[in-house]
């Protein structure tokens, strides 16, 4: 078993850019969650998919937005991007209560 | 708002002592309560996790405990060795809703 997988590992963009990163869950895991992680800070909620809907969402802009696939893989999409959105992003999958991260994507906004 | 503070941020121990790590959660409803240990360039890993109907679980070295009453939660790691030195978050959530992190607890276990 892989294991959560997640692409790319780093990615640099310039301000006001867009940027998609990938999460492939863990096997038999159908819902994914996305979290952001700033340095020296905790996990802080993005979005969580299920059954290819967003079922939750945390306080986030819309720039966030993010999608399901059949096979429960997940991508995360960002607009306009801001300084402040570097951080490394973090994708969880479940099944049940355990969620399961990744080793994330650290993305660097210049 | 829902909220999960985490004390201490900082936890030096001599190897083969014990540590603790406390938290507190705000949201009443919150039910479920993983801790996750994350080492340097890596994503979070889910070491124990407890369920509101249960107040410790223990698994090795390391046992959780959780108070309802009192909303609070702590991780203790017994016989500390080098490689216990991480970042450790405890969380909550209800049920498979959002974990709300708390702001994390650096442990060095020195030789």
């Amino acid at each position: 078993d892989a294991g959560v997988t997640q692409s790319p590992t780093h990615l640099i963009k310039t301000r006001g850019q867009q940027v998609t990163l990938r999460c492939s869950p863990k096997s038999g895991h159908d819902t994914v969650s996305w979290y952001q992680q700033a340095l020296g800070q905790g996990p802080q909620f993005i979005f969580q998919y299920y059954e290819e809907e967003e079922r939750q969402r945390g306080n986030f802009p819309d720039r966030f937005s993010g999608h399901q696939f059949p096979n429960y893989s997940s991508e995360l999409n960002v607009n306009a991007l801001l300084l402040g959105d570097s951080a490394l992003y973090l994708c969880a999958s479940s099944w049940g209560h355990e969620q399961y991260f990744g080793p994330g994507t650290r993305l660097t906004v210049t | 708002g829902e909220n999960v503070e985490q004390h201490p941020s900082t936890l030096s121990v001599q190897e083969g002592d014990s540590a603790v790590i406390k938290c507190t959660y705000s949201d009443s409803a919150s039910n479920y309560f993983p801790w996750y240990k994350q080492e340097l360039g890596k994503g979070p890993q889910l070491i124990i996790d407890i369920r509101s109907n249960v107040g410790e679980k223990k698994d090795q070295r390391i046992a959780v405990t959780l108070n309802k009453t009192a909303k609070h939660f702590s991780l203790h790691i017994t016989e500390t060795q080098p490689e216990d030195s991480a970042v450790y978050f405890c969380a909550a959530s209800y049920n498979t809703d959002k974990l709300i992190f708390g702001t994390g607890t650096r442990l060095q276990v020195f030789p």
